[in-house]
């Protein structure tokens, strides 16, 4: 099973949206809505912002957003704020009932 | 909310063992399931398995089939998972997760991780 693939880095200016991709396979992104973002500081264990595609746990801001297409899933962060700066990693459920991750995205704010 | 508590960092010999434990404090893994994930420096995460804390039984990466074990105490609320055979490819950080309820699919809580370096 081959990591789900991400953008390395992003970056924005403070106010703006970004948006991460994560692409996978129809064994995985593609076959189930059990796709799920989480967020980590340096130092820090992660934290989920986005669980079942598009679903935000209670007291996660509503400034982050997620959607799937096909084999993508995307999440889009808007209104960036500087604490928004953190490692970003998608993962999916998959059809050998195991998980995959995303290779992880770097967020900078400008 | 639920917080994992991961056992210190390890340091191994390759070809030895090691058993990192997670324990749940403020809750319980009753009803949960929690699953194993590491990283390795430079590499992204990788899923090892999960334990089905309410049954005890569980299910490992394919990789990883014959060599790791992962068992719960309900008494202590503790799960422990155990990687024989380790090579230097083990070192990483690895991390107990929970899934909240039984097909969420997603990952409620993270431990802190648990840095196991394998060296000679």
């Amino acid at each position: 099973q081959s990591a789900l693939t991400q953008p390395a880095s992003v970056s924005g200016s403070p106010g703006q949206s970004i948006t991460i991709s994560c692409t996978g396979t129809y064994s995985d992104v593609g076959r189930y809505d059990y796709v799920s973002w989480y967020q980590r500081h340096p130092g820090k264990a992660p934290k989920v912002i986005i669980y079942g595609v598009s679903n935000r746990p209670s007291g996660v801001s509503d400034r982050f957003s997620g959607s799937k297409s096909g084999n993508t899933a995307s999440l889009t962060i808007s209104g960036l704020q500087a604490e928004d700066e953190a490692d970003y990693f998608c993962t999916s459920y998959t059809t050998s009932r195991t998980y995959v991750f995303g290779t992880g995205t770097d967020v900078t704010v400008l | 909310q639920v917080q994992l508590v991961q056992s210190g960092a390890e340091v191994k010999k390759p070809g030895a063992s090691v058993k990192v434990s997670c324990k749940a404090s403020g809750s319980t893994f009753t009803g949960s399931f929690v699953h194993w994930v590491r990283q390795a420096p430079g590499q992204g995460l990788e899923w090892m398995g999960i334990i089905y804390s309410s049954v005890g039984n569980a299910e490992y990466k394919q990789s990883f089939q014959g060599r790791i074990t992962m068992t719960w105490d309900a008494s202590t609320s503790t799960v422990y998972m155990e990687l024989r055979s380790l090579t230097f490819e083990d070192t990483a950080l690895y991390y107990c997760v929970r899934e909240l309820a039984p097909n969420d699919y997603w990952f409620e809580s993270w431990g802190q991780g648990t840095l196991v370096t394998v060296s000679s």
